[in-house]
C-alpha cells in the first residue's frame, strides 16, 4: 500500500498565478479530505468528499479555492489567483469511513511570493 | 460552539521523565476522539481512537484515556524518538460524514 500520494511536495509560485495540488487516496477509501496547516491556525479542514461527492466545503476560504474529485482515485485543489497568505502546508487525507482514522499524505508545502 | 483545546502547547522532557498531554473538548455530542502523531515535514499519523468515557488504549509507551470532557495522552518513560507534535481530533455527532476537528497540538521534545 503506497499510502496517500500528494504532488508536488513543494511549490513556489508568484502571487496571481494558478496553483494546482494533486492527491491520490488509498484504494478502497471512500472519503477524501483537504486540510491546510499553518503555525497560527493549525489544521483546518477545507473540504471533504464522500464517494467522490463534495459533502462540506464550508472551510474553503473564498472563491479563489476550488476542489474536484473526478473519480475515486484522484482529487485536485486549485487556487486561482494565489496570494501570499495562501502559503501553508496542504494535506490530503483519506478514510474508509466513520469511526476510522484518517491516513494523511506527506503534504504540499506551498509558498506564494 | 464546538471547541478542542490542547495543553500544554509545548513540553520539554528528559528521557525517562513521564508526563501527560491534555485534550479538552466542548462539543454537542462526541462520536469519537482521535490521537495523531506528527513528525516535522510529514503528515499526521493515526495513533488511537476512543469512543466512550472510561476507555483506554495503549501503544508502546503511549496510553490514551477518555473522560466526558477531556482526553489524556500519557507518555511513560519517553525516549528521544517520541519527540513529535501530538494532535487530538474529535468526530462530532452532528457533523456530516466523518469530519474531524483538530486541536492545536502539543509539541513534545524529549532530550537524551
Amino acid at each position: 500500500d503506497a499510502g496517500v500520494i500528494q504532488s508536488p511536495r513543494h511549490e513556489v509560485t508568484e502571487m496571481g498565478q494558478e496553483v494546482t495540488l494533486r492527491c491520490k487516496p488509498i484504494s478502497g477509501h471512500n472519503s477524501l479530505f483537504w486540510y491546510r496547516q499553518t503555525m497560527m491556525r493549525g489544521l483546518e479542514l477545507l473540504i471533504y468528499f464522500n464517494n467522490n461527492v463534495p459533502i462540506d466545503d464550508s472551510g474553503m476560504p473564498e472563491d479563489r479555492f476550488s476542489a474536484k474529485m473526478p473519480n475515486a482515485s484522484f482529487s485536485t485543489l486549485k487556487i486561482q489567483p494565489s496570494e501570499p497568505r495562501d502559503s501553508a502546508v496542504y494535506f490530503c487525507a483519506s478514510s474508509k469511513g466513520q469511526n476510522y482514522g484518517y491516513t494523511f499524505g506527506s503534504g504540499t508545502r506551498l509558498t506564494v511570493v | 460552539e464546538d471547541q478542542v483545546t490542547q495543553s500544554p502547547e509545548a513540553l520539554r522532557l528528559q528521557e525517562g521523565e513521564s508526563s501527560s498531554l491534555n485534550c479538552s473538548y466542548t462539543v454537542s455530542g462526541l462520536r469519537g476522539l482521535f490521537w495523531y502523531r506528527q513528525d516535522p515535514g510529514k503528515g499526521p499519523e493515526f495513533l488511537f481512537t476512543l469512543y466512550s468515557a472510561g476507555e483506554e488504549k495503549e501503544k508502546e509507551r503511549l496510553k490514551a484515556t477518555l473522560t466526558k470532557k477531556e482526553s489524556f495522552l500519557h507518555i511513560t518513560a519517553p525516549k528521544p524518538e517520541d519527540s513529535a507534535t501530538y494532535l487530538c481530533a474529535v468526530h462530532i455527532i452532528k457533523a456530516a460524514g466523518n469530519k474531524l476537528t483538530f486541536g492545536g497540538g502539543t509539541r513534545v521534545l524529549v532530550k537524551p
